[in-house]
């Protein structure tokens, strides 16, 4: 059983640009939900994707958005991209039920100057 | 959404028990409170969850109190390798979809 993976490791992009970043479901999971993590705090969670579909969002603008296909895999992209965004990027997969547990990847590095 | 209070820092022994308290004053009836834990450049990994009941598993053992206002995460003999950021978190199982962590406690193993 594989577990979640993420690429890239690490990005670095300038400001205004858009980014893309690939998430790979442990397998067997049909939930996908992505994180944003600052230097030094918790992860934030930007929204979920179940079934293909966005399945609830946090306190993120639209210019982050998501993808999630048939075999689980998952992108999140990132348009107009500003310094803020500079952070780690995680995501979860899960099966969707009652305090079902997430695993999550190492996550992506990203940096913009 | 129901929030939790954690201290920003503990500091243990190695081969000692740690308690890692978290408040969460305003839990609702449908909430399931989460611990996870993230290691150095590592995503979080998850530890234990429950409802009402204490739980045990090979990693730590959980203690709810009678009034679900507050938790315990245990460790019962820390290592090295427990040195790690930890996250208590509510989970509605009405909300699957949502997840949110605080700023977690930071625990620093003493060899």
């Amino acid at each position: 059983e594989t577990g979640v993976t993420q690429s890239p490791t690490h990005l670095i992009k300038t400001r205004g640009q858009q980014v893309t970043l690939r998430c790979s479901s442990q397998s067997g999971h049909n939930t996908v939900s992505w994180y944003q993590q600052a230097l030094g705090q918790g992860p934030q969670f930007i929204f979920q994707y179940y079934r293909e579909e966005e399945n609830g969002r946090g306190n993120f603008p639209p210019r982050f958005s998501g993808l999630q296909f048939p075999n689980y895999s998952s992108e999140l992209n990132v348009n107009a991209l500003e310094l803020d965004d500079s952070a780690l990027y995680l995501c979860a997969s899960s099966l969707v039920g009652t305090g079902s547990e997430q695993y999550f990847g190492p996550g992506t590095r990203l940096t913009v100057t | 959404d129901a929030k939790t209070t954690q201290p920003n820092s503990m500091e243990s022994n190695e081969e000692e028990p740690v308690h890692l308290p978290c408040n969460h004053s305003t839990i609702s009836g449908t909430d399931y409170i989460h611990w996870y834990r993230q290691l150095p450049s590592q995503g979080p990994e998850y530890v234990i969850h429950g409802l009402t009941s204490n739980v045990n598993n090979r990693m730590a053992s959980l203690a709810i109190a009678e009034d679900r206002k507050s938790s315990t995460l245990i460790l019962h003999r820390a290592t090295l390798r427990d040195a790690a950021v930890y996250y208590c978190i509510l989970r509605d199982v009405r909300n699957f979809n949502k997840f949110y962590f605080g700023s977690g406690t930071k625990l620093n193993v003493k060899p």
